[in-house]
Parts: C-alpha cells; structure tokens; sequence
C-alpha cells in the first residue's frame, strides 16, 4: 500500500501569513502515461466532513478560493493557504488514488491561528 | 444540489454486523462518471477508505477490511450499502458515505456516528 506522510502535525500561523503543509508518499503517484499526480487535498472542519479543495495535486476544485494551492509531483506535494484567515482553521488531509486498490490518507495537519 | 444521507443503527454490538445505507438524492448514482464509496474516521483520528462500488456492482474494498466488508448498489432507490461484520471496538467511527469523480471523493455525506459496545 502506499503511506502517505504529512508534516508538520500541526502549525500555528498568524492571519495573513502563509500556511503550509507538506505530504510525502512511499512511492510516486505520478501516472506516467498521462504525467498527472494522483494526489487530492481535502479541509475538515470540526463537526464537518472533509471538502474537497485539490485535485491533480494543484488543479482547485470550483469555489475553493484561490488563496489555496497546491504543488509538487512524484512523491513530495505541499498545499499552501497564501495569507491565512480565520475560517482557514481546520485539519488538512492528502489522499493518494494512484492505487485505486487500496485510496489512503496521511496522518492530517491541524492548522490554528497564532 | 447534489446530497448524501448515512442512515443506520448508531449502536451495534461486539461480534454482530454493522449495516449502513446511503441514499443519493440530486443526482443519479447510475451515472457512468462515479464511484460511490464508504470512508470511516474514529473519533480524533484520520481517515480510513473502507471501499467503492460502481453502478454495475465492481467493488474495490480495503484490504485491511476486505474479509469483513460487503458493499452493494441499489439502483432502483439510487441507494448504496455498507456491511461490516464481526465488529470490535476498533470499528467505532464516523461512517461517511461519498461520491468519488471517479477515484477521489468530491461530495460527503454529513457522516453517522457507529459505536461498538454492548
């Protein structure tokens, strides 16, 4: 299967200032055939299910504001919150579908306000 | 608007079978583009994909949970089930149900609380 690690476990950062989260896989979930990463951000909310916020590993998903973004390939991505707002406060999970056997999730990342 | 809905016993006992249903509403879950999928989360902790299941009825499960896992499709109420036998306390968890575009989940279900205890 493919283990799927984020860092930091969890991040402080004062409104406005960037967040960012980083997501390592055990191996490339980079498709060669088609050069997409196979790699998906999501944002949960206590009390809430996860929203989807990246897909492709950098293609946003409609409505999701652009102070989001997503970045890297094969095996190192990062999701970025440019300037960090209040509603931002969340845990943040990566999720691999290279392996339509067997999708699995990192650890999450829970971002507060400093 | 397309909306998902986990309906089932919030309370089972250890060694018997947990049994979800999730109902599609706003949209068909005939549609050739989906997946539709269970993903559970005990409480304070991550995510754990349980399985997917297609219209047609092809499933791809966890193998970590494959031995005690059955999913099922039904088209005509444009429903999908969850089945989760000999459950332990280690299967108490939030039940989500999803539709994924077609390998990562896009739409979630509002997520029902199981709990394992006699």
């Amino acid at each position: 299967d493919i283990v799927m690690t984020q860092s930091p476990d969890s991040l402080a950062v004062s409104l406005g200032e960037r967040a960012t989260i980083n997501c390592k896989s055990s191996q490339s979930v980079l498709y060669s055939s088609n050069n997409k990463n196979y790699l998906a951000w999501y944002q949960q909310k206590p009390g809430q299910p996860p929203k989807l916020l990246i897909y492709w590993a950098s293609t946003r998903e409609s409505g999701v504001p652009d102070r989001f973004s997503g970045s890297g390939s094969g095996t190192d991505f990062t999701l970025t919150i440019s300037s960090l707002q209040a509603e931002d406060v969340a845990v943040y999970y990566c999720q691999q579908y290279y392996s339509t056997l067997e999708l699995t999730f990192g650890g999450g990342t829970k971002v507060e306000i400093k | 608007q397309l909306q998902l809905q986990e309906s089932g016993p919030g309370l089972v006992k250890p060694s018997e079978t947990l049994s979800l249903t999730c109902t599609v509403s706003g949209g068909s879950i005939s549609s050739s583009s989906y997946y539709w999928g269970w993903i559970r989360q005990p409480p304070g902790k991550g995510l754990e994909w349980i399985g997917s299941i297609y219209y047609s009825g092809s499933t791809y499960y966890n193998p970590s949970l494959k031995s005690r896992v059955t999913i099922s499709v039904d088209t005509s109420k444009n429903q999908f089930s969850l089945k989760l036998s000999s459950v332990t306390a280690a299967d108490t968890a939030v039940y989500y149900c999803a539709r994924l575009r077609p390998v990562f989940p896009d739409y979630w279900g509002q997520g029902t609380l199981v709990t394992v205890s006699s």
